[in-house]
């Protein structure tokens, strides 16, 4: 089945600790991108990538950290620099970053930090 | 910066009415639009995608339309069921080749 898996579905972390996020496709799509909702929001940019070992910095990118070694994969680093980092954490991807691309998303991430 | 606003942000109906949901932006230089479903705690189901150069796409009971003079997209959602209950999002994607979205509208559809 081609899709978009995130893990874990649930973390808990001690305040002052990194985290990591896995997010991993198998569409063969060049874009991929990480969300944050927060309730009564609309869902915030982190940060894109349009193509292997490239990344842009979306809205709120501060205290965050990601990387694009392969084509299939989008890690995202919660760093302790982050000062609200208790959120759903929303992963996607798209054929290209252009505007004409559905976006697909996968099921999220709900980081709690205390 | 884009702004994307869906009023009201919840709505109840009782089963087998018809569904109105509203979008509205700022920018009418979008490139496309798209409206998602998410149920709680689940991630992002695409809807409905659609071009600037469309007005409507329409899949089995659901409709959108599109009029970027008037900044604004309606979802129809027809002969509403328990199971549509859920949050409907918009997003557009206007210059900068991001999504910006709107906070939701969340439908609770009464038996």
């Amino acid at each position: 089945d081609g899709g978009i898996t995130q893990s874990p579905k649930y973390l808990f972390r001690k305040e002052g600790q990194n985290v990591t996020l896995s997010c991993e496709q198998n569409l063969n799509h060049d874009a991929m991108y990480w969300y944050r909702q927060d309730p009564g929001q609309g869902l915030r940019l982190i940060y894109y990538s349009q193509i292997v070992n490239d990344f842009q910095k979306g809205d709120i990118a501060e205290g965050y950290s990601v990387s694009r070694e392969k084509k299939e994969s989008f890690p995202l680093t919660v760093t302790s620099a982050q000062k609200n980092p208790t959120a759903f954490y929303l992963c996607a991807s798209s054929i290209q970053t252009s505007g004409n691309h559905e976006q697909y998303f996968g099921p999220g991430t709900r980081l709690t930090v205390t | 910066k884009q702004e994307v606003t869906q009023i009201p942000a919840a709505l109840s109906v009782p089963e087998g009415e018809n569904l109105v949901l509203n979008c509205s932006f700022t920018d009418s230089a979008i490139y496309n639009l798209q409206w998602f479903r998410q149920d709680p705690g689940k991630g992002l189901t695409s809807l409905l995608l659609i071009q600037s150069s469309q007005r409507e796409q329409t899949s089995g009971r659901l409709n959108a339309s599109l009029d970027k003079s008037s900044g604004r997209s309606t979802l129809y959602i027809a002969a509403s069921q328990p199971g549509d209950s859920a949050t409907y999002l918009c997003a557009g994607y206007f210059n900068d080749y991001k999504l910006s979205f709107g906070a939701g509208t969340t439908v609770t559809v009464r038996a």
